[in-house]
């Protein structure tokens, strides 16, 4: 597709389940982000890819949040034992390295029950 | 401390009037500030961009403007369209990364 695909749309995790959230980003692009928006706040950078090395990793909230991009296309952020605090939209973005070229997909909420 | 700040989280403005979102900064070393619009259960869009070294980009009804002195930015929409209404971003960053705002949500009335 043209644009940045995640999915699932919606997640619904019991306290203590681990979860995937998977993000196609736009073909080629090199560049890839991860974000968490949480209810009434903006979009709070978790971690950032370029190709399949994870540059940056300072946003990450706990040991129990994980993001990979093996191949340097598709990435998961994995989240393991999930509290309610978790709870919150994850959006993810690709860019060709350009400032002006951020493409958001339109996030995974997340709800921990 | 919020590095960048939307102090307003909501505006209400009439159709064919000026929409006006102020954003403030905390950090100069940024070269790049934007802003995204977002509408429900999509991801955020980019809008409109201005260099530090500018001090006002305008694209169509869209014009940014940037004070460096008062680390101040702001979005004028005129005149202002009912699907503009949504819920604005101002971002701050490089290519490896973006600051958000909270967030405004302008609501434009008939």
């Amino acid at each position: 597709g043209a644009g940045v695909s995640q999915s699932p749309r919606y997640k619904v995790a019991k306290r203590g389940q681990d979860v995937a959230l998977r993000c196609d980003p736009i073909s080629g692009h090199v560049s890839l982000f991860w974000y968490q928006q949480a209810l009434g706040q903006g979009p709070e950078f978790l971690t950032y890819f370029q190709n399949e090395a994870q540059l940056d990793k300072s946003g990450l909230p706990s040991d129990r949040f994980f993001a990979e991009r093996p191949e340097g296309s598709v990435s998961t952020l994995k989240i393991q034992r999930t509290q309610q605090e978790d709870s919150a939209v994850y959006l993810c973005a690709s860019s060709p390295s350009d400032i002006y070229g951020y493409t958001f997909g339109s996030g995974t909420r997340l709800t921990v029950v | 401390d919020q590095q960048v700040k939307q102090n307003s989280p909501s505006l209400s403005v009439q159709e064919g009037r000026i929409s006006i979102l102020n954003c403030d900064y905390t950090n100069s070393m940024f070269d790049y500030f934007l802003w995204y619009k977002k509408y429900p259960a999509e991801g955020p869009t980019f809008l409109i961009s201005i260099s530090s070294i500018k001090d006002k980009n305008e694209d169509g009804r869209f014009t940014v403007f940037l004070n460096k002195s008062a680390k101040h930015l702001s979005l004028h929409i005129v005149p202002s369209q009912p699907g503009d209404s949504a819920v604005y971003f101002c971002a701050e960053g490089g290519a490896d990364g973006l600051t958000f705002g909270k967030g405004t949500h302008l609501i434009i009335q008939p």
